[in-house]
């Protein structure tokens, strides 16, 4: 099972900018797609970015595109979160999240996270 | 991409049996079969409990089933326990790499 360690979260001041990482272990990271998923205070699990094993594709939830900037670095098994243009409405805890589905097999016959971050508090305020 | 829709709540004994629903549209659940839900205890990560409709991974007990018709899809909790009490959360596959999740639904074991 692959472990996923985020770092970087913290306080910072509205329109400022804040980089989320997410190592993970395992040989084979690069073989599935992340996603980042973010949970408001007291609110639900919000979808909002997911980049593909290669890092080819990469998709952005209506509520973050323009602002946020999803990568991944393979020799370090890295997943990163550049956010730009902070909001208060931004404040969340966020998670990285692993997609069960072994990109080597297309196409795709299975979806959901199978493994997820700790979680990393993000506070826009000033 | 909205939401897909949850009862906010939802009750039972010990030893009975809940069924969350979650539905969502034509775009989302109407369109893939890849619905998975989620297990979240309060300032813990989700946990995933089934995934591709009703497939539960190893460890998780089959007191936990999934199914789904149309654009609605269920969770049901058979034999239901004190540790069952927690937060759900369904979510589906709308498009190629894009995800939309659940709102969410507590469920208390009475």
């Amino acid at each position: 099972e692959v472990q996923l360690l985020e770092s970087g979260g913290g306080l910072v001041q509205p329109g400022g900018s804040l980089r989320l990482s997410c190592v993970g272990s395992g040989s084979s990271f690069s073989d599935y797609a992340m996603t980042w998923v973010r949970q408001a205070p007291g609110k639900g699990l919000e979808w909002v970015s997911t980049i593909s094993g290669s890092g080819m594709t990469t998709q952005y939830a209506e509520s973050v595109r323009g602002r946020f900037t999803v990568s991944r670095d393979k020799s370090k098994n890295t997943l990163y979160m550049e956010m730009n243009s902070l909001r208060a409405a931004d404040t969340a805890v966020y998670y990285c999240a692993k997609d069960r589905w072994w990109e080597r097999v297309t196409p795709r016959a299975t979806a959901g996270f199978d493994s997820w971050g700790q979680g990393n508090l993000v506070i826009v305020s000033s | 991409q909205s939401a897909l829709t949850q009862p906010r709540s939802v009750s039972g004994s010990p030893g009975q049996s809940v069924t969350i629903s979650c539905i969502g549209t034509r775009s989302d659940l109407g369109s893939y079969y890849y619905v998975s839900w989620y297990q979240q205890r309060p300032g813990k990560a989700p946990k995933l409990i089934i995934f591709d409709v009703n497939q539960r991974p190893s460890g998780v007990p089959d007191r936990f089933s999934g199914s789904k018709s149309g654009y609605t899809a269920s969770l049901t909790i058979s034999g239901l326990q004190a540790d069952d009490q927690a937060d759900y959360y369904c979510a589906s596959l709308a498009g190629s790499y894009i995800y939309v999740f659940g709102t969410g639904t507590e469920v208390t074991v009475l």
